[in-house]
């Protein structure tokens, strides 16, 4: 079975800092990797999709990129804001989802 | 914008009791899903429809919980009796996925949070 696990659990960052968030996965056959945001009591608002012949995605001041022989992810968030606090997550194959990371960015 | 909608918001209701929750994906998505997120955790997934076929239902317990989509289109979760354990965000997902590429990109509703007492 899929496990995906999101390090770390929380994280704290001063405003305008760049910053890289991690997803690993154990079985490299996959068909995509998408990243979500998640503000407490909400349901998931769509980031990125990586598609498994994608290397990279960019939205913004997002990218995330892919590395499949190697089970990895990383979701880069470029100068982040306070409007970037929240739970991101990311989910392989829309079926196997990490725990999260709660990133909070203070003013 | 299309979005997936989801109802009941928020249910509370008394353990043995029965609820249901319902989704409408977004207009020609084929594949569905029903997610159960507790809180600090991930979302599990409990079912996964394309278009009115059960494709993956294997950590829905079947005792309890049942899901339908008759059409093809939208869904009803089910669970009778309730239990104190069942309290979560339960999540409604849609994606255009078929044929080749079943996984294509995801899109949630804004869930429903029960609360079981």
């Amino acid at each position: 079975k899929q496990e995906v696990t999101q390090i770390p659990a929380a994280l704290s960052v001063p405003e305008g800092e760049n910053l890289v968030l991690n997803c690993s996965f154990t079985d490299s056959a996959i068909y995509n990797l998408q990243w979500f945001r998640q503000d407490p009591g909400k349901g998931l608002t769509s980031l990125l999709l990586i598609q498994s012949s994608q290397r990279e995605q960019t939205s913004g001041r997002l990218n995330a990129s892919l590395d499949k022989s190697s089970g990895r992810s990383t979701l880069y968030i470029a100068a982040s804001q306070p409007g970037d606090s929240a739970t991101y997550l990311c989910a392989v194959n829309n079926l196997f989802f990490g725990t999260g990371t709660r990133l909070t960015v203070i003013p | 914008e299309a979005e997936v909608a989801q109802s009941p918001r928020y249910k509370i209701t008394e353990k043995s009791q029965a609820v249901a929750f319902w989704c409408d994906p977004i207009s020609g998505h084929a594949t569905l899903y029903w997610y159960r997120q507790i809180l600090g955790q991930g979302p599990e997934l409990l079912v996964q429809f394309q278009d009115e076929s059960v494709v993956d239902d294997s950590q829905l317990p079947k005792d309890r919980f049942s899901a339908e989509r008759l059409k093809g289109v939208d869904s009803t979760l089910k669970i009778q009796p309730a239990e104190l354990g069942d309290s979560a965000m339960y999540l409604c997902a849609s994606s255009e996925g078929r044929g080749g590429n079943p996984f294509t990109e995801a899109f949630f509703g804004q869930g429903t949070r029960l609360t079981v007492v």
